[in-house]
């Protein structure tokens, strides 16, 4: 079956630091999604993807990274952790045929604490 | 930027009596989706209406939509503990179909 899936679960890292967190999908999807999601704020977009070397910022881009080298691949790269970007990452994907629904199907999250 | 608004914030009900949540937006749509979190996981897809239908049903979930007023609601009957969630509705853009504009959610507890 196809999935979606991120790792690692579970991060914890110090201020400064470079991160990178995984997001695989197996759906053949031409959109790719990384949200941020805090208490209060529901669902924040940091980047998306259209396609393959396809990259666009969200509402809250700054101090992340993205790249699309493949369809199945879009790793997120804090390139200086700080504590503000300690959150819950998800991952999301979806089609985009004319007339059909933008569904979006969702990795099961990674956690990430910057201490 | 946040578009939909979901009310209520929270809601805590009995099993087997319905629940309803609301979502307003503010920009014209293509259409409007609902998902639901567990806790701890991430979001699934529940239910896509367009904007040229008014009320959509999927098993236990009603949903509707009024354009006019730029709102939708969903509607679980016969609640169930397993659906203790978050809901959160979610629009696109006319001009942009392939983004979503999510709401802060509805967090829904059905006590046994």
């Amino acid at each position: 079956d196809a999935e979606i899936t991120q790792s690692p679960r579970h991060k914890i890292t110090e201020t400064g630091r470079q991160v990178t967190l995984a997001c695989h999908q197996t759906w053949n999807h031409n959109n790719m999604f990384w949200y941020r999601q805090d208490l209060g704020h529901g669902l924040r977009l940091i980047h998306y993807s259209y396609g393959v070397h396809d990259t666009n910022k969200g509402e809250v881009s700054d101090g992340y990274s993205v790249s699309r080298s493949n369809t199945e691949d879009l790793p997120l790269t804090l390139e200086s952790a700080a504590s503000s970007q300690t959150s819950v990452y998800f991952c999301a994907s979806s089609e985009s045929m004319a007339g059909r629904g933008n569904e979006q199907f969702f990795g099961p999250g990674t956690r990430l604490t910057v201490l | 930027s946040q578009q939909g608004e979901e009310d209520p914030q929270a809601l805590s009900i009995q099993e087997g009596e319905n629940a309803t949540m609301n979502c307003s937006y503010k920009t014209s749509i293509n259409n409007l989706q609902w998902y639901r979190q567990n806790s701890g996981r991430g979001l699934v897809h529940l239910i896509l209406i367009r904007s040229n239908e008014r009320e959509k049903h999927s098993g236990r979930l009603r949903v509707t939509l009024d354009t006019s007023k730029k709102s939708s609601s969903l509607l679980i009957t016969a609640s169930r503990a397993a659906d203790t969630a978050s809901y959160f509705c979610a629009t696109d853009d006319a001009g942009n179909n392939r983004k979503l504009i999510w709401g802060l959610g509805t967090s829904l507890a059905v006590n046994p």
